[in-house]
């Protein structure tokens, strides 16, 4: 069964840069049949789709974050990442990874981390 | 972007209930449409992709219809466990973006 793990610190200062793992186990990143994403949830709030990589490195982004992120892979470890950077309080949200699937609907997600921008 | 707006924000039912959840796209999108439920403290859980075909183990007392513009999310018989938070999502164009949610709270 594929299950995903996010990892990082859970506080970050404002203008610094978030970094955020997802660690992929019960199956491989490079399979070639799906995407991995992260999507975050301000607290009380709806759901923002941040972007989606390939397991080839091709990414799609967000236009309201895309100068501020980037979204990378590491096959060898069978993980993905997130950078945020310049963060502000409205960065503060939980933050998920999922597995995307090729027509773009997100299964399964992680349990998600939360992240606050706080000094 | 395309904007997804759901109705009602929140909605009280009973258990056994039928419940109805509309999402509406600014454009159209086929039926490029999934939904999602969400517990608190909970991330979403894939129901329903494509419109209406039901994801792997989701009870079939949920159905999803529409295309183009106009979806709903039906609940047939409401259970204890579905008063959750529901989700829509366009998956036809990038960015993905997602509808504002719909709570379904116990009456």
């Amino acid at each position: 069964q594929l299950q995903l793990q996010e990892s990082g610190p859970g506080l970050v200062k404002p203008s610094e840069t978030l970094s955020l793992t997802c660690v992929v186990s019960g199956g491989s990143i490079n399979s070639g049949t799906h995407y991995w994403g992260w999507i975050r949830q301000p607290p009380g709030k709806g759901l923002e789709w941040i972007g989606t990589i390939y397991y080839s490195g091709s990414t799609h982004y967000n236009p309201s974050l895309r100068s501020r992120v980037t979204i990378s892979v590491d096959t060898s470890k069978n993980q993905f990442s997130l950078l945020l950077t310049s963060v502000t309080a409205a960065d503060t949200a939980l933050y998920y990874c999922a597995r995307v699937d090729r027509y773009q609907w997100l299964d399964p997600w992680g349990q998600g981390t939360l992240v606050t921008v706080s000094s | 972007d395309i904007q997804m707006t759901q109705s009602p924000s929140s909605v009280s039912a009973s258990v056994g209930d039928r419940v109805t959840i509309t999402c509406r796209a600014s454009q159209g999108i086929f039926d490029w449409l999934a939904w999602y439920q969400q517990k608190p403290g909970k991330a979403p859980k894939l129901l329903i992709y494509t419109a209406s075909s039901l994801q792997s183990g989701v009870p079939s007392r949920f159905s999803g219809s529409g295309s183009g513009t106009d979806f709903t999310l039906t609940i047939s018989g409401l259970q204890p466990e579905d008063f959750a938070t529901y989700y829509c999502q366009q998956t036809n164009t990038f960015p993905l973006t997602f509808g504002g949610g719909t709570k379904v709270e116990i009456k």
